[in-house]
């Protein structure tokens, strides 16, 4: 079984903090995906990555950074932290060519106070 | 621009009763998929399916993708508790790195 874990469920940030997000996953998948999930706005696209030190901007790329350094590794990075940053942000991966199936983390629950 | 459109967005039910949730689009789409994300907790992938009129039964849920390949369906047969979550549809979104589409889901809780 295919398993994404990501390093918090749960963070508790004040208001230009820099805050980094961890996700791993163990089945050598070449895309990892970052997304924020609000209600009433569904899953929003962040960033992707299709391969180690690649990235490509989603929907709403503004305000967040990422790395992916290692194939395994992909990070998402607030800069300077908002509190509409609030959020619940999920990291996803996937194998090339499996009709794009998508696993998913357990999520971080994000607030920025 | 694709999109994925839910409906019902709100679903609330007792337990033993049938549903049916709906996901249409006006693009075509390759293949779909069906997530169900339990509260507090990720999506979790329950089928794929690619062919047009394709039938795919996991236990109470069915899912059935449409002739044109337009839109999907999920059928669940007497709900329980345990099939409270937010049911998620997506597609490929037609770039040429695996990104999905999602649409806004539904929400079904039944109710004991």
């Amino acid at each position: 079984d295919v398993k994404v874990t990501q390093s918090s469920r749960y963070l508790v940030k004040r208001t230009g903090e820099k805050v980094f997000l961890e996700c791993v996953q163990d089945m050598d998948h070449e895309n990892m995906f970052w997304y924020r999930q609000d209600p009433g706005l569904g899953l929003r696209l962040i960033y992707f990555s299709y391969d180690v030190k690649m990235k490509e901007k989603g929907d709403i790329p503004e305000g967040y950074s990422v790395s992916r350094e290692k194939k395994e590794r992909f990070s998402l990075i607030l800069e300077s932290a908002s509190t509409n940053q609030t959020s619940m942000y999920l990291c996803a991966s996937s194998l090339i060519g499996t009709d794009y199936e998508q696993y998913f983390g357990p999520g971080t629950r994000l607030t920025v106070t | 621009t694709q999109l994925l459109e839910q409906s019902p967005q709100f679903l609330s039910i007792q337990e033993g009763e049938n549903l049916t949730v709906y996901c249409n689009s006006s693009s075509v789409f390759s293949s779909l998929q069906w997530y169900r994300q339990e509260p507090g907790e990720g999506p979790v992938l329950l089928v794929t399916v690619v062919t047009g009129g394709e039938v795919k039964k996991l236990k109470r849920l069915t899912f059935q993708f449409g002739d044109a390949r337009k839109d999907s369906s999920l059928h669940i047969t007497a709900a329980q508790p345990g099939d409270t979550g937010l049911y998620l549809c997506a597609g490929p979104s037609g770039g040429s790195q695996g990104n999905l589409i999602f649409g806004k889901g539904t929400k079904l809780s039944v109710k004991p």
